[in-house]
């Protein structure tokens, strides 16, 4: 019950195509924080959601949290090369005292 | 520049010798999580310190262990290795942000165990 599922697994798409991860739960959270890690790299914080039905922008990418708090989606407009990467989400449990991770989506990009 | 140093980055041991990582968090963060990835797989929760105390565990065996210094650094233990401990060892130093955590991850320690 304390896992978030990620889809897809692995996204390859050309330069200038948009992006959708997504990312579920079938329990309700209280939270849920998106990572983006670089090949060969670490988790970076990209941006950490609360309230039912929020979104948040950064530039090209849009991340919203469902109205249910059980799901949440991150969205890349007009990829660029800088965009590869796998991109996790976390819920935080124990008042985020621990982040649990879903599997992550790989994207890989054409130039 | 992370903010949060781990040492050593790479490192090569012999199934059953035991290894130390280490890691300095961001400055003002005094909370320290320890992280395993495998390979191709999200990072799954080791432990958790706080206040020089493991305050949430992981489900992870006795044979990994931890401590947290005064200075809130931190060392990761892992005694007896098995070849399936080989993977990017991650230590991630946090501090409350008003809304929730805000975490910091380091560059990680790619133990591999041969």
């Amino acid at each position: 019950g304390q896992q978030v599922m990620q889809i897809p697994q692995y996204q390859h798409v050309q330069e200038g195509e948009d992006f959708t991860t997504y990312c579920n739960s079938s329990t309700t959270l209280s939270n849920i924080q998106w990572y983006k890690q670089r090949p060969g790299g670490h988790p970076v914080f990209l941006i950490q959601l609360v309230k039912s039905g929020e979104v948040k922008k950064q530039k090209r990418l849009t991340f919203q949290f469902g109205e249910a708090k059980k799901n949440s989606s991150l969205h890349i407009t007009a990829t660029q090369t800088t965009d590869v990467g796998t991109y996790f989400c976390a819920r935080g449990l124990q008042g985020a005292q621990k982040l649990v991770f879903g599997q992550g989506t790989r994207l890989t990009i054409n130039p | 520049d992370a903010g949060v140093t781990q040492s050593p980055t790479h490192l090569i041991k012999t199934r059953g010798q035991q290894v130390t990582l280490r890691c300095s968090p961001k400055s003002g963060h005094d909370t320290v999580s320890w992280y395993q990835q495998a390979l191709g797989q999200g990072p799954q929760f080791i432990f958790q310190y706080y206040e020089e105390e493991e305050r949430q565990r992981g489900n992870f065996p006795d044979r990994f262990s931890g401590h947290q210094f005064p200075n809130y650094s931190s060392e990761l233990n892992v005694n007896a290795l098995l070849l399936g401990d080989s993977a990017l060892y991650l230590c991630a130093s946090s501090a409350y942000m008003g809304q929730g955590w805000g975490y910091t991850f380091g560059s990680g320690t790619r133990l591999t165990v041969v």
